[in-house]
């Protein structure tokens, strides 16, 4: 069965400190990622997606993330956060060749940024 | 565009009450999620609709959940008799799917927080 994991549950930074929020998931088919963000008191939105091509993807608000099939590893990543960034930050995969979206959600980072 | 509606946004009940839940998708989307979140997890899908049919629900409690979705618009997700396990958000999502594929965006809901006491 698929999981995904998020090593990090709590990460607290100081605005323009570097993002990166490990994102890693078990399964050995081909699938499809998804960072979704929920900021506090708001709903859960997608922030960035894979599905194929340059493994180097770029979100809304200066997030990217990057796919390394050989690590499993869909890592988010932003230069510089901002106060704004406060939220939580989830990872998803589904089976690609499953012919619909099941998406596996990990149970999320809640990031932290103090002015 | 509007979004994803649901309702209520909070409930509180009792243990062995019955509670139902709404939701409205977003004008057009044919895909129909249903999930619960836990504290402190991710969401996980309890059901999934393509237009009215389900087509996907290997993850709802059969014994005491149940949901539709009428005329392939709206969903009713209900729970009775609710348990103390049950208090959690349950979220409601939408998608515009494409036959055999699987990378449908999915716009989600504000939830409904349910508090069984």
């Amino acid at each position: 069965a698929q999981s995904v994991s998020q090593h990090n549950h709590h990460v607290i930074l100081s605005e323009a400190a570097s993002l990166e929020l490990g994102c890693n998931y078990s399964y050995g088919g081909t699938v499809n990622l998804f960072w979704y963000v929920q900021y506090p008191g708001q709903h859960l939105q997608l922030l960035l997606k894979y599905f194929s091509g340059d493994p180097l993807v770029k979100g809304i608000k200066g997030f990217e993330a990057e796919f390394i099939k050989s690590k499993f590893s869909f890592n988010l990543r932003k230069p510089s956060v901002q106060w704004s960034d406060t939220a939580e930050y989830f990872c998803a995969v589904n089976n690609a060749s499953g012919g619909y979206n099941k998406l596996i959600f990990g149970a999320g980072t809640r990031l932290a940024v103090h002015p | 565009e509007a979004g994803v509606v649901q309702s209520p946004r909070y409930k509180i009940i009792e243990k062995k009450q019955p509670v139902a839940f709404w939701c409205n998708p977003i004008s057009g989307h044919n895909t129909l999620y249903w999930y619960r979140q836990n504290l402190g997890q991710g969401p996980e899908l309890l059901i999934r609709y393509e237009n009215e049919e389900a087509v996907d629900d290997s993850q709802l409690p059969k014994d005491r959940f149940s949901a539709e979705r009428l005329k392939g618009v709206d969903s009713t997700l209900k729970i009775q008799p609710a348990e103390l396990g049950d208090s959690a958000v349950y979220l409601c999502a939408s998608s515009l799917k494409y036959s055999g594929m699987s990378t449908d965006t999915q716009y989600f809901g504000p939830g409904t927080r349910l508090t069984v006491l």
